[in-house]
């Protein structure tokens, strides 16, 4: 069963930039047909989609983030990253990572990890 | 700016019949969008339920289905249950690779 780990700072200074890695195991991030990204979640607040990649490289972005966003991908190490540039206090959530196949929704998602933004 | 519109908030009774709706700011919701449900509880990752409509994820109970109704995607819980307490988000694909969530429902059973 494949699982998704986030990892990255609990705590980040506003100004600064946000670095998350999601690690995939039980299974290949480089799987034609999957996708993978992220997604955050405001305390109290609904979820948001952040970004997708596919393991070629192709990426996908929310519009409203995308001018602070890069997601990326590391094949050799079963890992995809998330950078969020620029960060304020309304980027403090829980960010969560997940899969999901082409043209399905997202069906595996890690456990989330909450990310801070204060000084 | 695609929105999803969701209800904010439903009560059902322990037993009863509840319907959730999903829908889009322009226009209606079809298949194409790939309509899909996820149920959170608290300090947890949201669950899949609902895929592509109407295709219960692994493990889902069959109290659960959903469906396009009108202009909108639907979940229906039959039957509910203590424990499907819960926030309930959707999602559709919105083109071009993206994912827009609404704002969820609250259904409190009582």
């Amino acid at each position: 069963q494949v699982q998704l780990q986030e990892s990255g700072p609990g705590l980040v200074q506003p100004s600064e930039t946000l670095s998350l890695t999601c690690t995939v195991t039980g299974g290949s991030i480089s799987t034609t047909d999957l996708f993978w990204g992220w997604i955050r979640q405001p305390p109290g607040k609904g979820l948001e989609w952040i970004a997708t990649i596919h393991y070629s490289g192709s990426t996908y972005y929310n519009p409203s983030l995308k001018s602070r966003v890069t997601i990326s991908v590391d094949t050799s190490k079963n890992q995809f990253s998330l950078s969020l540039r620029s960060v304020t206090a309304a980027d403090t959530a829980v960010y969560y990572c997940a899969r999901h196949p082409f043209g399905k929704p997202f069906d595996f998602w890690g456990q989330g990890i909450l990310v801070t933004v204060s000084s | 700016q695609t929105v999803v519109t969701q209800e904010p908030s439903f009560s059902v009774s322990p037993g009863g019949t509840v319907t959730l709706t999903c829908g889009l700011s322009s226009g209606s919701v079809s298949t194409n969008h790939y309509p899909s449900w996820y149920q959170q509880t608290p300090g947890q990752s949201p669950r899949p339920l609902i895929q592509t409509t109407s295709i219960r994820s692994s493990g889902v109970p069959d109290r659960f289905s959903g469906s396009i109704l009108g202009s909108k995607a639907v979940l229906t819980i039959t039957g509910a249950q203590a424990d499907d307490e819960s926030d309930y988000y959707c999602t559709l694909y919105v083109g071009n690779g993206m994912w827009v969530f609404g704002g969820g429902t609250k259904v409190t059973v009582l």
